[in-house]
């Protein structure tokens, strides 16, 4: 089945820096990468999201990278704020099949 | 638009016992699936409702089972609680049943299991 891998576990930046999230996948046939962040007491909010025809999708100061390729995808913030501070997820779904797995999560840390 | 809403917020339970979770799907999503996400991880796919039949499902024992109704509201159970089963559990909706249009997830339940 998929597998998805999230890197790095942990991550902290200055306010104004950018941030990166990395995810892997296993399943060539995923097809469907989106992006979630999970605040404190709250459940996974949908963020951005990208499919696999598109290697690119930007959304203000949030953009998603796709490589079909080599089977790796990533979040990246832009100017980070303190309100980005939160657990980012990234997942990947495969067609035919119910199942969304999940990245393990990033601990986004903006310090001011 | 009304979001998904879960009930209870938090819940204690004993070893052994049995819970039944509680979610309304957002207006105009037809599709319910629930989730486990322990502490420090990613959601795992317990299983989803579609029609009010179980539409596919996770690594998970037959202990969980679930319910779907015609107004597409779901309930999550567990029998014979453990200790493992301890988690933030996760109903999201969606406009179909393969997610490819992104999930909106509740705020979900906190079970502890004592």
């Amino acid at each position: 089945g998929e597998n998805v891998e999230q890197h790095p576990s942990t991550l902290s930046v200055q306010e104004g820096d950018s941030a990166v999230i990395k995810c892997t996948y296993s399943d060539s046939a995923s097809n469907y990468f989106p992006w979630y962040k999970q605040e404190l007491g709250k459940g996974p909010q949908l963020i951005i999201d990208i499919r696999s025809n598109v290697g690119e999708k930007k959304d203000q100061r949030i953009a998603v990278t796709l490589n079909k390729t080599a089977k790796h995808f990533s979040l990246h913030i832009t100017e980070t704020q303190p309100e980005d501070s939160a657990v980012y997820f990234c997942a990947a779904s495969i067609p035919n099949n119910n199942d969304m797995r999940f990245g393990a999560g990033t601990r986004l840390t903006v310090k001011p | 638009e009304t979001g998904v809403t879960q009930s209870p917020t938090h819940l204690i339970k004993t070893r052994g016992q049995q819970v039944t979770l509680r979610c309304s799907s957002q207006s105009g999503h037809n599709t319910v699936s629930w989730y486990q996400q322990a502490l420090g991880q990613g959601p795992q796919f317990i299983f989803q409702y579609y029609r009010e039949e179980e539409n596919g499902r996770g690594n998970f024992p037959p202990r969980f089972s679930g319910l779907q109704f015609p107004n597409y509201s779901s309930e999550l159970n567990v029998n014979a609680l453990e200790l493992d089963d301890s988690a933030l559990y996760l109903c999201a909706s969606s406009l179909d049943t393969t997610g490819g249009y992104g999930y909106t997830f509740g705020s979900g339940t906190r079970l502890t299991v004592v």
